[in-house]
């Protein structure tokens, strides 16, 4: 059965540096967004992806962060100077027509 | 944001009993979704429900879609150890065609289940 996949799993970086999330949808799926958890509490939306281009995104999603759809399979989140809030579960998701599907999430820790 | 109120936070059951879990909202959702979470997984998804008033099983798993588009809820029936989980309801307000497709998460329900 088809999944997303995210690398790495994990992540542990220096406050102030940048970090590349990595994520490979559903091959036939047009629909790209990014989710984050913060230990404890919800799953809260970041940003949706389509056509090479933003459709929507959060208040949280702000200048330090950034997506792109390099190449037909991967789609990336970057976040330029990483704070200590930035610390959690970054979680990729893609869809068809039909229900989101979820990767395995890349635990993000930084110090 | 809109909100999902979801309920309850957490269950603590014997194997061999049946869990109901809701989420209602004060603003009305186009489609309800269903996840478990394992503990440092991603959200696997459930059940995805697209009518008001749609019924739809999957396996042990019941959920509706509430006549008002304001709730919904989750049945586990013959629960065994391995539901043990937390389980999210989802909601989205747009059209599952539009490419805008944010989801409105509820904040879990953390099943516990004693063999």
């Amino acid at each position: 059965e088809p999944e997303v996949t995210q690398t790495p799993s994990h992540q542990v970086t220096q406050m102030g540096q940048e970090v590349i999330l990595r994520c490979v949808p559903i091959s036939n799926h047009l629909y790209f967004y990014w989710y984050r958890q913060i230990l404890g509490q919800k799953v809260e939306f970041l940003v949706s992806f389509y056509n090479n281009e933003i459709s929507e995104k959060s208040e949280i999603f702000d200048d330090q962060f950034s997506v792109e759809r390099p190449d037909g399979s991967n789609f990336t989140l970057k976040i330029r100077s990483t704070k200590l809030e930035d610390s959690a579960m970054y979680f990729c998701a893609s869809r068809g027509m039909g229900a989101q599907y979820f990767g395995p999430g890349t635990r993000l820790l930084v110090l | 944001g809109q909100q999902l109120n979801q309920s309850p936070q957490s269950m603590f059951i014997q194997e061999g009993e049946d869990v109901s879990m809701n989420c209602t909202s004060s603003s009305i959702f186009n489609t309800w979704l269903w996840y478990k979470q394992d503990p440092g997984e991603g959200p696997v998804l459930l059940i995805a429900l697209y009518k008001a008033g749609e019924l739809t099983s999957n396996g042990r798993l019941t959920a509706q879609f509430g006549i008002t588009r304001k709730d919904s809820f989750l049945n586990i029936s013959a629960s065994i150890p391995s539901d043990v989980g937390i389980y999210f309801c989802a909601g989205l307000q747009g059209s599952s065609g539009g490419s805008n497709y944010k989801l409105t998460f509820g904040k879990g329900t953390l099943l516990t289940v004693n063999p």
